[in-house]
């Protein structure tokens, strides 16, 4: 079964605007985190943002939050004020406390910014 | 620049061949991780290190082979490569070995032909 899904395999978004990037996740353990990485066309992974299973508030870092509905297991990445550098591919990944160390990935988002 | 080093950044060889690629982790980091991104199989996790020990493994074929050095850095050993072997490879580290961030390193691109 897929642990992380990611189904949009490509989003457009304006420049100056919000986008939401979806993630679905899928774990019968209660303890886990779930992050955000983004791929830029260079080619390297940038961590962007966590978000642990037992946080009762939803993550942020700068321009970026997650919208983590536990019950729904979904952790959505939103962007805001969305800028050209934001191009890349975007990858959600989960990794569950009583199971190797590994992180699970999904299949990526690539985010498109358009002027 | 998450602080993970990785050497070379491209390499390019023939099937049969086998090459080794290095990974020094953030300074402070214990744990070492191994992914591989390939156009059909996406990122999968290779094998992990904390501390000099093998704590994880992954898909990793057995052609290939890690290890963890007593000053932390890390290699990837691949031998008698296939086709199917090039990929990108990324080496990543955390402090830890509970639910920690992952910084990765640029990577290494593996050509086979």
């Amino acid at each position: 079964a897929q642990k992380i899904t990611q189904t949009q395999p490509g989003m457009f978004v304006q420049e100056k605007e919000a986008v939401t990037l979806d993630c679905t996740y899928d774990t019968s353990d209660p303890s886990y985190g779930l992050f955000w990485y983004k791929q830029p066309s260079s080619g390297e992974m940038i961590f962007l943002i966590y978000q642990g299973s037992y946080d009762q508030q939803n993550a942020t870092e700068g321009r970026y939050s997650l919208n983590f509905q536990k019950a729904r297991k979904s952790a959505n990445l939103v962007i805001s004020a969305s800028q050209l550098g934001d191009s890349a591919m975007y990858f959600c990944a989960m990794r569950e406390y009583g199971t190797a160390s590994k992180l699970t990935f999904g299949t990526g988002t690539r985010l498109q910014v358009t002027l | 620049d998450s602080g993970v080093t990785q050497t070379p950044k491209h390499l390019i060889t023939a099937t049969g061949q086998r090459v080794t690629l290095r990974c020094s982790p953030r300074s402070g980091d214990l744990s070492v991780y191994w992914y591989q991104q390939s156009l059909d199989q996406g990122l999968q996790f290779l094998i992990q290190y904390y501390n000099g020990e093998e704590r994880a493994k992954g898909n990793i074929l057995e052609r290939f082979s890690a290890q963890q050095f007593p000053d932390l850095h890390s290699e990837l050993n691949l031998s008698s490569l296939e086709l199917g072997d090039s990929a990108l490879y990324f080496c990543a580290s955390s402090v830890g070995e509970g639910i920690y961030e992952q910084y990765f390193g640029p990577g290494t691109r593996l050509t086979v032909t």
